[in-house]
């Protein structure tokens, strides 16, 4: 079946600095990419919608300029969270749609941000 | 906004018996679709429905999708150590073309 790969699975870094996190899927095109936050022991929060080539369209409450999102190919997403602070800790996970009938969504494994 | 609200938070059951999670929707769906995430793993896709009153069985699950649209419930029967995880339910408004609106999911224990 399709894949999503995502990456880094972990990430550990300073307050102040970016973390760029990918999300590419391996034998499809994905017209849509999705990204979700989660905390511990909670549901996924949308974030944003990306599609190919246009601007990212983000959920009511995320900041856009806190969190960049890039869908430069079909097969590849980035989300950069940009001068992380400890409240961005969380674990963020990308999904892709390329249309078919199920409507599944394909999901990476996530990426755990640990910010110090 | 849409939301879709999802109950129990927490079930524990003794291997073999029944478990059911709800789901219920702020607004009517196009479609709705249940996932399954391990503990440690990503959300993966267990089934979507779309007709009104649709039910669909796999095995010892069946989904449910209500006559409005805007409810929907996973049935497992003689659970068994396998189906531990949480299973959330996600919504997609009219038009929304796929964006999912999830729920808050059911965790799911199951002692052997």
């Amino acid at each position: 079946g399709a894949v999503v790969s995502q990456h880094p699975s972990w990430v550990i870094c300073k307050s102040g600095t970016s973390v760029k996190i990918e999300c590419r899927s391996l034998d499809f095109q994905a017209t849509t990419m999705f990204w979700y936050r989660q905390f511990p022991k909670q549901s996924l929060m949308l974030m944003a919608t990306s599609n190919e080539g246009s601007k990212a369209t983000y959920e009511q409450g995320v900041e856009k300029d806190k969190f960049l999102i890039n869908h430069a190919s079909l097969t590849l997403s980035t989300l950069t969270v940009t001068s992380a602070h400890p409240e961005d800790s969380s674990f963020y996970i990308c999904s892709a749609y390329f249309g078919g009938e199920t409507g599944e969504l394909f999901f990476g494994e996530g990426s755990r941000l640990t910010v110090l | 906004g849409q939301q879709v609200m999802q109950i129990p938070q927490y079930q524990h059951v003794q291997e073999g018996e029944d478990f059911t999670t709800y789901c219920n929707s702020s607004t009517t769906l196009s479609n709705i679709q249940w996932y399954k995430q391990r503990p440690g793993g990503h959300p993966v896709f267990l089934i979507q429905l779309v007709k009104s009153g649709e039910v669909k069985k796999q095995k010892r699950l069946t989904f449910q999708f209500g006559e409005a649209k805007k409810n929907s419930s996973l049935h497992i029967t003689a659970t068994q150590t396998t189906d531990v995880g949480t299973y959330f339910c996600a919504g997609a408004a009219p038009g929304g073309y796929n964006k999912l609106i999830f729920g808050a999911g059911t965790r799911l224990a199951v002692h052997p």
